[in-house]
Parts: C-alpha cells; structure tokens; sequence
C-alpha cells in the first residue's frame, strides 16, 4: 500500500548548524503532516499542507509541500537542544481519518 | 479535560492475561483513534471512532484486541490473552473532526509490558 519513506533515519547536528528531513511517497498525497516526539513522550502536531508547493513557516521551522504533493520537508535553522526528538511525517486519504505515520528523523543535537 | 488523558501509564502483566487500557478525548472531539508504536518506530492505526461507533477497525492486529466507546467520549481498548509482542506504548487520540484538518491531539500513551 501507500507509504511514506523518511529520511535520514538519524541525524546528529552540533548546536546552531541547520538541520532538513525528508519525507517521500510514491503516490500523489492529499495532505501531508508534521509531527515531533521529544524523548519518552508523545507526538505532538506542528502543521498541516495541502497545497501543492506550500511553504510554512514557524518560528526556525519551514515546512514545504512538493509541487507535485509527492514529498516533503521539514528544516530547522540555527538548531537548539530544544529541537531534540523525532520528527515524523504522516498523511491520510482526502477526507480520510486514518493517519499513516513515516518511521521518522531522529534529531540529536550536541551542545 | 484540557488535553487527552490515558491510564494508566504504565501496566506491567503477565503473559495469557487480559487488559484494559482508559482514554478520555478531549471535550467536543468528536473523533478517537487508538494508536500503537513500537520502539523506533512511527504510531501504527489501531481504531478510529467517530461517536460512539466504531469508524474503522481495520488495523486492529487480531480478535484478542477489542475497543469500546459507549457513551461517545471515554474510550477503553481491551487485550485478552496478552502476548508478549503486545508490549508497546498505546497511544490514544482525538481530533475535533474525523478528516484530521486539525491535526491530533494525543495523549501521554500507556506502556504495555507483557512478561
């Protein structure tokens, strides 16, 4: 079936350098979401996009939308030890409820 | 309640016995879903329940796994015969609607450990 792939499964960044993770389907894709897990906790939503070549952006985070709504990425600038965790992408059918989630980007940054 | 609330937190069981696991939505979510992750790995669909109906069932793994929603706001997922590849966190969560638009709230999960 339809799933996404993530990547890089890790990544290790020192403090304030910039960090990008990917996350790419086969498959055009309704929509496409952002997800980040700290350490021992649970996912917590940052955004969604729809549009085809979206940009959002929070804070240090941008968020894109692939014109052809077939990837997506999520960068961070100037990272902080706030940043840790794993970043997972997900996405559901048009109109669906049922989020398909990729394995995620673990975040490591050292101080 | 402010966020999703899950009990317990943690539960430590014996292989062959049965579990039940609480969630409690957010007021006015009307959508819930079950969720399991394993360690390293993405929140995999359980159950989707829109009221009080069970939505999709689809990714419930076999019939020991069973989930209830009676009065369309608690939720309680049940296991019987507990195996030990059901260790894992089970994470609940509820959305103001069922198409996601907004995004999932989830709550703090509860571990399952089968020894």
């Amino acid at each position: 079936g339809q799933q996404v792939m993530q990547i890089p499964q890790y990544q290790h960044v020192q403090e304030g350098e910039d960090f990008t993770t990917y996350c790419n389907s086969s498959t055009t894709l309704s929509n496409i979401q952002w997800y980040k897990q700290r350490p021992g906790g649970h996912p917590v939503f940052l955004i969604q996009l729809v549009k085809s070549g979206e940009v959002k952006k929070q804070k240090r985070l941008t968020f894109q939308f692939g014109e052809a709504k077939k990837n997506s990425s999520l960068h961070i600038t100037a990272t902080q030890t706030t940043d840790v965790g794993t970043y997972f992408c997900a996405y559901s059918g048009a109109g669906s409820y049922q989020l398909t989630f990729g394995k995620g980007t673990k975040l490591s940054v050292i101080p | 309640g402010a966020g999703v609330s899950q009990t317990p937190s943690n539960k430590v069981t014996e292989k062959g016995k049965y579990v039940e696991l609480r969630c409690d939505p957010i007021s006015g979510h009307t959508a819930l879903y079950w969720y399991r992750q394993s360690l390293g790995q993405g929140p995999e669909f359980l159950i989707y329940f829109q009221g009080t109906g069970a939505a999709d069932d689809s990714g419930l793994p076999n019939d020991r796994f069973f989930a209830v929603r009676p009065e369309g706001s608690v939720s309680t997922l049940k296991i019987q015969r507990t195996e030990r590849g059901d260790s894992a966190v089970y994470l609940c969560a509820s959305s103001f609607d069922g198409a996601s638009n907004y995004g999932y709230t989830f709550g703090s999960g509860t571990r399952l450990t089968v020894v």
